[in-house]
């Protein structure tokens, strides 16, 4: 059974950089229908996608954020990461790491426990 | 504000149907496939519906989904305790060229 975990500082400064690992396991992130991405919940709000990563190396994010984050596939040890710079007090969220379904990213089949990530001095 | 609109809450009875609505424009729902998740705060989301009315194995048939034009809808009949949660709608928008969720739905079964 697929599974994906979230790994990270839990607490970030503002203006530093937000770095978390999704270790996949029980499937691999090599697979050719699948691409893996990241999407986080602020305190009291919705889900916001951040950027979506094919094993090959395509991505997606999306605008509203693409100027700061960098997601990054390692197949060798079946995991994906993001970078989030220059961050904000309204970076603060739990953040999901997730398993998108079709090149269009269709929908989230498998989503990882989610890591709360505070951002404050 | 959510591209994707979805009314706060809704409530029903035990044993009683409920339907959650989900509006979004031409470039995203009027284009592409629905998906439904339900999510307990502090656990991972869960995928209930996809490509509009497809449900994953293991989730009962209680839950249905369809789609109309702009608006898409998730339907849970014969509604149980165990079913309070937040619903999330989510599709791929053309234009944004983003996934994007509806603001999410909390149900409540009295």
């Amino acid at each position: 059974q697929l599974q994906l975990q979230e790994s990270g500082p839990g607490l970030v400064k503002p203006s530093e950089t937000l770095s978390l690992i999704c270790t996949v396991s029980g499937g691999s992130i090599s697979s050719t229908t699948y691409y893996w991405g990241w999407i986080r919940q602020p305190p009291g709000k919705g889900l916001e996608w951040i950027g979506s990563i094919y094993y090959s190396g395509s991505i997606y994010y999306n605008p509203s954020l693409k100027s700061r984050a960098t997601t990054s596939v390692d197949t060798s040890k079946n995991l994906f990461s993001l970078k989030l710079r220059s961050v904000t007090a309204a970076d603060t969220a739990v953040y999901y790491c997730a398993r998108h379904v079709g090149v269009t990213l269709q929908y989230v089949d498998n989503w990882g426990q989610g890591t709360l990530v505070s951002v404050s001095s | 504000q959510s591209v994707l609109t979805q009314p706060p809450s809704v409530s029903a009875a035990p044993g009683q149907k409920v339907t959650i609505s989900c509006s979004g424009s031409s470039s995203n729902i009027g284009t592409n496939y629905v998906a439904w998740y339900h999510h307990l705060p502090g656990t991972a989301p869960k995928l209930l519906i996809y490509d509009n009315n497809k449900r994953p194995s293991g989730i009962p048939d209680r839950f249905s989904g369809s789609k109309s034009g702009t608006s898409a809808t998730l339907g849970i009949t014969g509604l149980q305790t165990g079913d309070e949660a937040d619903y999330y709608c989510g599709t791929w928008d053309n234009s944004l060229n983003t996934v994007v969720f509806g603001g999410g739905t909390k149900l409540t079964v009295l």
